[in-house]
């Protein structure tokens, strides 16, 4: 069966500053992967998804991510955050691709 | 706003009584998922409908049940309710059914006192 673990709990990171929140999947085949972002009182907005091709992979806000069959990890990065940006992420891997099993959630804290 | 509407926003009901939760989907999107986020279980995927027909389940307990509509929305309803069903219900739909891109409603909060 399929899991994802994101390792860290809670982020907190001053504005201006990068960000990258870790992601580690199990899967036997070749994964579907995904990163959600939830906003307070608001629902999952997608911001990212690799399904093949190039393991680097450009998202929305600014977000990207990277694919790494090797470390099965599917890390989300941002250069420069922004304050805008507080809100839970989630990690997800679609197996198959329409069921996704979502990962725990980090919340990052943005300080000023 | 993601276009998937979810009522109602809240809900607050004692245990052993039946719900209904409603999503309309999208304009245009034939699939509908169905997921549970607790604090215990995290967010966990439930049910797709694709074109009124089910077409995946996951971790759906038997006391709950959903359906889709020939004009596309789709009820979930839960029945026979305890304390640990308290959690955000969402609904998602996509265009077809693969869900390549899943857009999320803004939840039903379930509170079962």
């Amino acid at each position: 069966a399929q899991s994802v673990t994101q390792p860290d709990i809670h982020i907190t990171v001053s504005e201006g500053a990068s960000l990258e929140l870790r992601c580690n999947y199990s899967y036997g085949a070749t994964p579907y992967l995904f990163w959600y972002v939830q906003s307070p009182g608001q629902g999952l907005q997608l911001l990212l998804k690799y399904f093949s091709g190039d393991t680097l992979v450009q998202g929305i806000k600014g977000f990207e991510a990277e694919f790494k069959r090797s470390q099965s990890s599917f890390n989300l990065r941002k250069p420069s955050v922004h304050w805008s940006d507080a809100a839970e992420y989630f990690c997800a891997v679609g197996a198959p691709h329409y069921k996704l099993s979502f990962g725990a959630g980090t919340t990052v804290t943005v300080r000023a | 706003d993601s276009g998937v509407t979810q009522t109602p926003k809240h809900l607050i009901t004692a245990t052993g009584q039946r719900v209904t939760l409603r999503c309309s989907p999208r304009s245009g999107d034939l699939s509908v998922y169905w997921y549970q986020q607790s604090l215990d279980q995290g967010l966990q995927f439930l049910i797709q409908y694709y074109n009124g027909e089910e077409r995946a389940k996951g971790n759906i307990l038997e006391r709950f049940s959903a359906q889709q509509f020939p004009d596309l929305h789709s009820e979930l309803n839960l029945s026979s309710l305890e304390l640990g069903d308290s959690a955000l219900y969402f609904c998602a739909s996509s265009v077809d059914r693969d869900g390549d891109t899943q857009y999320f409603g803004p939840g039903t909060r379930l509170t079962v006192l």
